[in-house]
């Protein structure tokens, strides 16, 4: 099946710094990416659909400004936190589609947590 | 407000024995489901998928069943076997106009023992 990236896997960084996350897709083209995350025992909530070369769009709540989404290439979207406070630790996902099915392709995943 | 939930959080099962994951939604314009797997650490994986226009779809040891009128499906594992040992996390899809995007249930640990 399709192989999506996701790098790092764990960061621990200082209240106020930024983090990038990486999401490439391997062996296809993904036009789509979705970026989510996760609470410990909550379900994957969307945060924003990431398309190539255009503008993210971000689900209701989800701070455009704290949470920077570029989509330069086919193969690669980046999710950035900007100025990470302790309450944006979680686990962040992203996911990809292959052609125009539904199913998406899932990295697995970054555990960031601000001190 | 949680549109699909799936209200057990955990299940055990006897190896050999059938696995039943329960998933209820409230939004009627879902029209396509999904059961995705998901180990420690690792991102979900997709495991089977059925269509609103179906009430079941089979491959190997794991069938779907879906009923509209209670909106309401259901993932079935036979025979379980440990390595079926995850979180198994129910989602729907509904087109946004631009998109179609999953919405994700709570998950259910299952446990398959010896």
């Amino acid at each position: 099946g399709a192989v999506v990236s996701q790098h790092p896997s764990r960061v621990i960084c200082k209240s106020g710094t930024s983090v990038k996350i990486e999401c490439r897709s391997l062996d296809f083209q993904a036009t789509t990416m979705f970026w989510y995350r996760q609470f410990p025992k909550q379900s994957l909530m969307l945060m924003a659909t990431s398309n190539e070369g255009s503008k993210a769009t971000y689900e209701q709540g989800v701070e455009k400004d704290k949470f920077l989404i570029n989509h330069a290439s086919l193969t690669l979207s980046t999710l950035t936190v900007a100025s990470a406070h302790p309450e944006d630790s979680s686990f962040y996902i992203c996911s990809a589609k292959q052609g125009a099915g539904e199913k998406l392709f899932f990295g697995s995943g970054t555990q960031l947590s601000v001190l | 407000d949680q549109q699909v939930k799936q209200n057990s959080p955990s299940l055990s099962v006897q190896e050999g024995r059938i696995s039943i994951l329960n998933c209820d939604y409230t939004n009627s314009m879902f029209d396509y489901f999904l059961w995705y797997k998901k180990y420690p650490a690792e991102g979900p994986t997709f495991l089977i998928s059925i269509s609103s226009i179906k009430d079941k779809n089979e491959d190997g040891r794991f069938t779907v069943f879906l009923n509209k009128s209670a909106k309401h499906l259901s993932l079935h594992i036979v025979p379980s076997q440990p390595g079926d040992s995850a979180v198994y996390f129910c989602a729907a899809s509904s087109y946004t106009g631009t998109a179609s995007k999953l919405t994700f249930g709570t998950g259910t640990r299952l446990q398959v023992t010896l």
